[in-house]
């Protein structure tokens, strides 16, 4: 059974930090991993998608990893800003065709100015 | 603009009364899921559909119904709600399956008293 984790729970850094943000999963047969943002009570807005072919992806300030064999992803984030205040979480499809993600409990980011 | 939409954003309804939810994607896609969010749950996905009049059961189907008559349409209806309803819903759509980008509508904050 897939099971995703991420660490850590909760950060907190000043702004203009680089950070990394953890994932990792269970199963290494993954067609892909995304990543979201969650603002408070919102929706998710994907990131970055990585296909299990890639070694990372980047849009921006951010910049996704892949290693399947290791089962774990990171995102980091450079130069942060307040405006990136949010949750972030993590998803791997599961392994039956259901179109359903399993997701990490995420990681709380809250960057101070 | 590519979008999944819902609506109502937010409801406060009483136990026992009917309601529905809807949803719906603009980017012709087959594959739609409705999952709910609570606090230290996470994301669970109710029911999916892969196809207009395919639908089957997610992790957590017990009080919900969907149905699929449309491809840009899939409502998640309440027959009976109760308390342990009260939850953060989310609608998501993919081209198809779990190996494609997964994008989601805004929410739908469901309060049942």
């Amino acid at each position: 059974k897939q099971e995703v984790t991420q660490i850590p729970a909760a950060l907190s850094v000043p702004e203009g930090e680089n950070l990394v943000l953890n994932c990792s999963f269970t199963d290494s047969a993954i067609y892909n991993l995304q990543w979201f943002r969650q603002d408070p009570g919102k929706g998710l807005t994907s990131l970055l998608l990585i296909q299990s072919s890639q070694r990372e992806q980047t849009s921006g300030r951010l910049n996704a990893s892949l290693d399947k064999s290791s089962g774990r992803s990171t995102l980091y984030i450079a130069a942060s800003q307040p405006g990136d205040s949010a949750t972030y979480l993590c998803a791997v499809p599961g392994s039956s065709n259901t179109g359903k993600l399993i997701f990490g409990q995420g990681t709380t980011l809250q960057v101070k100015p | 603009e590519a979008q999944v939409t819902q609506n109502p954003r937010y409801l406060i309804t009483v136990t026992g009364k009917k309601l529905t939810v809807t949803c719906s994607q603009n980017m012709n896609h087959e594959y739609m899921s409705w999952y709910r969010q609570d606090p230290g749950l996470g994301l669970r996905q109710i029911y999916y559909s892969m196809n207009v009049e395919v639908t089957d059961k997610g992790d957590v189907p017990e009080g919900y119904k969907v149905s699929r008559k449309e491809k840009r349409n899939f409502p998640l209806i309440l027959e009976s709600p109760s308390p342990n309803q009260t939850s953060l819903y989310f609608c998501a759509s993919s081209f198809a399956g779990g190996q494609y980008e997964q994008y989601f509508g805004p929410g739908t904050r469901l309060t049942v008293t």
